[in-house]
């Protein structure tokens, strides 16, 4: 079994409605991120946890919510949807103790009509 | 400027062939460098990290310049499986703790 798994894995919506993209993992890390990644820009990062409870904006949060309810979950909510969110989404861990290796999940591609 | 600066590429090389990226980052506080691979479609997964005296993973070769804020990828005998995109990701220390920057990729593709 992977040891980061997101659902769903593809997403269709329309503009103005609220998506959760929700996110698990079994690796034990303290360390859970949410990203953004769209042709010619690279991975952006949306929000980041270094603890259940503990919350922190990325450079691109505008417009998305997290909670970190539990280590293992982390789950990223669009209030409402636009085109623009149009992309590929992905979740990552890391180790406190580690030198930041972070390990992905396999993706959400989320398309908002 | 790019905190994180790749050639996009798509580099075409031949199968055997020896190919190099480069990147380079504005952020002298860095504090540590990894090389990600990313196949079309998947989740990025760490090819290796890259250290101040230069390290070697089979055919895979990466250096660092931390004077000239310059990071590389050698590959050597370039094989079909390694197709793929590679991404140079940074990793420096702010108030809130570690953060990772990543580049936009370069795309290598070896043909028969």
């Amino acid at each position: 079994d992977a040891d980061v798994t997101q659902t769903p894995r593809n997403r269709i919506t329309k503009t103005g409605k609220r998506i959760m993209l929700e996110c698990s993992q079994t690796k034990g890390h303290d360390r859970m991120y949410w990203y953004r990644q769209d042709p010619g820009l690279g991975l952006r990062l949306i929000y980041y946890s270094f603890d259940v409870k503990d919350i922190n904006k990325g450079e691109i949060s505008d417009g998305y919510s997290v909670s970190r309810q539990a280590q293992a979950k982390f789950s990223l909510s669009l209030e409402s949807a636009i085109p623009n969110q149009t992309a590929l989404y992905f979740c990552a861990t890391s180790d406190l103790k580690g030198n930041n290796e972070q390990f992905f999940g396999p993706g959400t591609r989320l398309t908002v009509l | 400027r790019k905190e994180v600066e790749q050639d996009p590429g798509p580099f075409n090389v031949p199968e055997g062939a020896t190919v190099a990226f480069n990147c380079t980052y504005s952020n002298s506080a860095s504090q540590s460098f990894f090389w990600y691979r990313q196949d079309c479609r998947k989740e990025p997964k760490l090819l290796m990290s890259v250290y101040s005296s230069g390290n070697e993973d089979g055919r895979f070769t990466a250096q660092l310049n931390r004077a000239s804020q310059y990071i590389s990828l050698l590959i050597r005998d370039s094989k079909l499986s390694d197709s793929a995109t590679y991404l140079c990701v940074v990793n420096f220390l702010t108030g809130g703790g570690n953060k990772l920057t990543f580049g936009t990729g370069t795309q290598l593709k070896v043909e028969l």
